[in-house]
Formats: structure tokens, C-alpha cells, sequence
């Protein structure tokens, strides 16, 4: 069974600019969960989809967005890159029925820089 | 104050040795709890989950949750060099909510 694919996995980019992070959750997964990791702040949860609705959202400005398609993959926008925004940011799938029970399952992550 | 409090370490103890890694938390809503493991340049694996206090075994890996206490905690018994990673604890209030992560403990194995 594939495991849950982000894309890219490394990307560089300059304050002002926007970046877009894929990921592809695993076959049957319905719920997609982002999360943003840096060394100070650790692991800090963006949002969540579920059958294409944004089921929960963490504490972060709007220049953080996402979608989820009809086929489970998601995306998360990053627009007006701040140097802040560095980190690793990890998607995360689930089955995400009711019993939603905290079983995720990451993938390697997209690591940004911001320049 | 944050909800979910870790130790950052990092921790580092001699091979066979028994590890103890411990979280507390804030409020007495949560009722899953869960570790994860976190490999260098890697995404977090689930190691256990446990529902309400008490004890879950597997393996070399025992999970305790003592609610009373708002306490959870990881021993490894019989540490091995491949168990160097972050270990980060992570609880959930119910089926609707997000989960919160603690920030994570360092834990490196000597051979």
C-alpha cells in the first residue's frame, strides 16, 4: 500500500513570492490534515479536510490556504512568503470517519526555504 | 501555557538502558493519546495509541496514561541505537477536534 506522497520535497524561494505543496494521501484516506514543523515552535497544526470541506483550521493568517479535490489529494497555498515561513510542512492522511481517533499517517514533508 | 508540555531533551542514555519519556497536559478533556516517533528528515510514524488511562504494551514499547494526573508516558525497555529519534506525544479531545502535538523529546541511544 503507497504511503501518503508530498510533493515537492525541497524548494527554495524569496520573501514576497508564493509557494503550493501537494500531497496525495493514502487510497481510501478521506481526511488530509497539514501541519507546519520548525525547531522552536514544533509541530503546529494549519488545517484539515475532509471530503473536499476544511473540517478544522489551526491559528494561522489567511496567507495560509488549502483545498482537497474529489479524489482525497490536497494542496496548501502559501502566499506573500515571510522568512518565518521556513519550516517543514507535513500533510498528514487518516480515514477520517466519525471515529476520528488521531491515527495519522505523515509523509516526508516539503521542506521551505525562504530566502 | 501551552496545552501539551514535553521535555525537549535531548536525551541520550547508553544501549539496553530503559528510556522514560514523559508529556503533561492541561486539560482533562483529552481521551486519546498517542505517540509518535520522528526520524531525522523523516515524517512522524504512530508508535502506540491508548484510550483513557492505563497501560498498553507492544514489544519493546510500554504506553501509560494516568488521567488523574494529566501524566502520559513512553518507556522503552532494552534501547537500541535504532530507537534514536524524536518522540513526540500527541492527544485528541474527541472524533471532531484537531490534535495537539507536544513539541517533541530528542532521544539518542549510545551503543
Amino acid at each position: 500500500k503507497a504511503g501518503v506522497t508530498q510533493t515537492p520535497r525541497y524548494l527554495i524561494k524569496t520573501r514576497g513570492q508564493q509557494v503550493t505543496l501537494s500531497c496525495s494521501p493514502i487510497s481510501g484516506h478521506r481526511s488530509v490534515s497539514w501541519y507546519q514543523q520548525t525547531p522552536g515552535q514544533g509541530l503546529q497544526f494549519l488545517f484539515e479536510y475532509f471530503s473536499e470541506t476544511q473540517r478544522n483550521k489551526g491559528n494561522f493568517p489567511g496567507r495560509f490556504s488549502g483545498r482537497q479535490f474529489s479524489n482525497s489529494r490536497s494542496e496548501m497555498n502559501v502566499s506573500t512568503l515571510e522568512l518565518g515561513d521556513s519550516a517543514l510542512y507535513l500533510c498528514a492522511s487518516s480515514v477520517g470517519d466519525r471515529q476520528n481517533t488521531g491515527e495519522l499517517f505523515f509523509g516526508e514533508g516539503s521542506r521551505l526555504t525562504v530566502l | 501555557q501551552k496545552e501539551v508540555e514535553q521535555d525537549p531533551g535531548p536525551l541520550s542514555v547508553p544501549e539496553g538502558a530503559i528510556v522514560s519519556l514523559n508529556c503533561t497536559y492541561s486539560n482533562s478533556a483529552f481521551q486519546y493519546f498517542m505517540w509518535y516517533r520522528q526520524y531525522s528528515r523523516k515524517g512522524p510514524e504512530l508508535l502506540m495509541y491508548t484510550y483513557s488511562s492505563g497501560n498498553k504494551e507492544d514489544g519493546r514499547f510500554t504506553a501509560q496514561v494516568d488521567k488523574s494526573s494529566k501524566y502520559i508516558s513512553l518507556f522503552i525497555r532494552d534501547s537500541q541505537p535504532s530507537d534514536s529519534a524524536t518522540y513526540l506525544c500527541a492527544m485528541i479531545y474527541s472524533s471532531a477536534s484537531k490534535i495537539i502535538f507536544g513539541s517533541g523529546t530528542r532521544l539518542s541511544i549510545r551503543p
